[in-house]
C-alpha cells in the first residue's frame, strides 16, 4: 500500500515561514491535499489540489508538489496556526485513501 | 450549507460489534460523484482512513480493516451507517464522517463532522 512520511515535528517563530513535508514514491503524480487539526478539533481542508486553498482558507498557506515531495507552506506564521497537520492522497491504484503520519507545527 | 454529526456508543466491550451512524444535511447522497468517508483518530496519533461509500452505493474499505468493516447508506434518511466487528481496545479513537466533493477527482474531504470517541474497555 502506498505510504506518507511527514516529519513529527516542525518548528517556527512567529512571522518566519514554516515548511511542512509530505513524502511518498513518485507523489508528484498525483493529487496531495492538506489538513489542519487544532487540538479537540476535526480536521479542517486547508489545501487541495496540491495547492488550491478553499474558500476562508488564508493566502499564507500554500502548497506544492514534484517528484518525490508534496510540501504545504505557512508564510507569516501566527500564533494561531500552530496544529497538527496532515497530507492526504488518494491511490489509484487501489482506489484507497491514504493519510501521511501528522506533523506537529510548534510557533515559538 | 453541510454539516455532518456522528453518533453512537461512547464505550464498547472487546469482542461487541460498533455501530456508528453518521447524520447529514446540506448534500445528498443521490447526487452523482458525492461520497461519505470515515476516518478514525487514536488518543495522540494519526488520522487513519476505514472506508467511503459512493452516491452509487459503490463502496471502499481499508485493506487493514476490510474484513470487520461495513458501510451502508440510508439516502432518504441521510444518513451513513458504519459497523465494525470483534471490538478490540486498539480500537479506542474518535470516529469522524467526512464529506467527498462531487466532481471526479475530487478524491479529498471537504467538511468534517465534529467526531465522536469510542472507547473500547471491559
Amino acid at each position: 500500500s502506498y505510504v506518507l512520511t511527514q516529519p513529527p515535528s516542525v518548528s517556527v517563530a512567529p512571522g518566519k515561514t514554516a515548511r511542512i513535508t509530505c513524502g511518498g514514491n513518485n507523489i508528484g503524480s498525483k493529487s496531495v491535499h492538506w489538513y489542519q487539526q487544532k487540538p479537540g478539533q476535526a480536521p479542517v481542508l486547508v489545501i487541495y489540489y496540491d495547492s488550491d486553498r478553499p474558500s476562508g482558507i488564508p493566502e499564507r498557506f500554500s502548497g506544492s508538489n514534484s517528484g518525490n515531495t508534496a510540501t504545504l507552506t505557512i508564510s507569516r506564521v501566527e500564533a494561531g496556526d500552530e496544529a497538527d497537520y496532515y497530507c492526504q492522497v488518494w491511490d489509484s491504484s487501489s482506489d484507497l485513501w491514504v493519510f501521511g503520519g501528522g506533523t506537529k507545527l510548534t510557533v515559538l | 450549507q453541510i454539516t455532518l454529526k456522528e453518533s453512537g456508543p461512547t464505550l464498547v466491550k472487546p469482542t461487541q460489534t460498533l455501530t456508528l451512524t453518521c447524520t447529514f444535511s446540506g448534500f445528498s447522497l443521490s447526487t452523482s460523484g458525492v461520497g461519505v468517508g470515515w476516518i478514525r483518530q487514536p488518543p495522540g496519533k494519526a488520522l487513519e482512513w476505514l472506508a467511503l461509500i459512493y452516491w452509487n452505493d459503490d463502496k471502499r474499505y481499508s485493506p487493514s480493516l476490510k474484513s470487520r468493516l461495513t458501510i451502508t447508506k440510508d439516502t432518504s434518511k441521510n444518513q451513513v451507517v458504519l459497523t465494525m466487528t470483534n471490538m478490540d481496545p486498539v480500537d479506542t479513537a474518535t470516529y469522524y464522517c467526512a464529506h467527498r466533493p462531487t466532481t471526479y477527482s475530487s478524491n479529498y474531504f471537504d467538511y468534517w463532522g465534529q467526531g465522536t470517541l469510542v472507547t473500547v474497555s471491559s
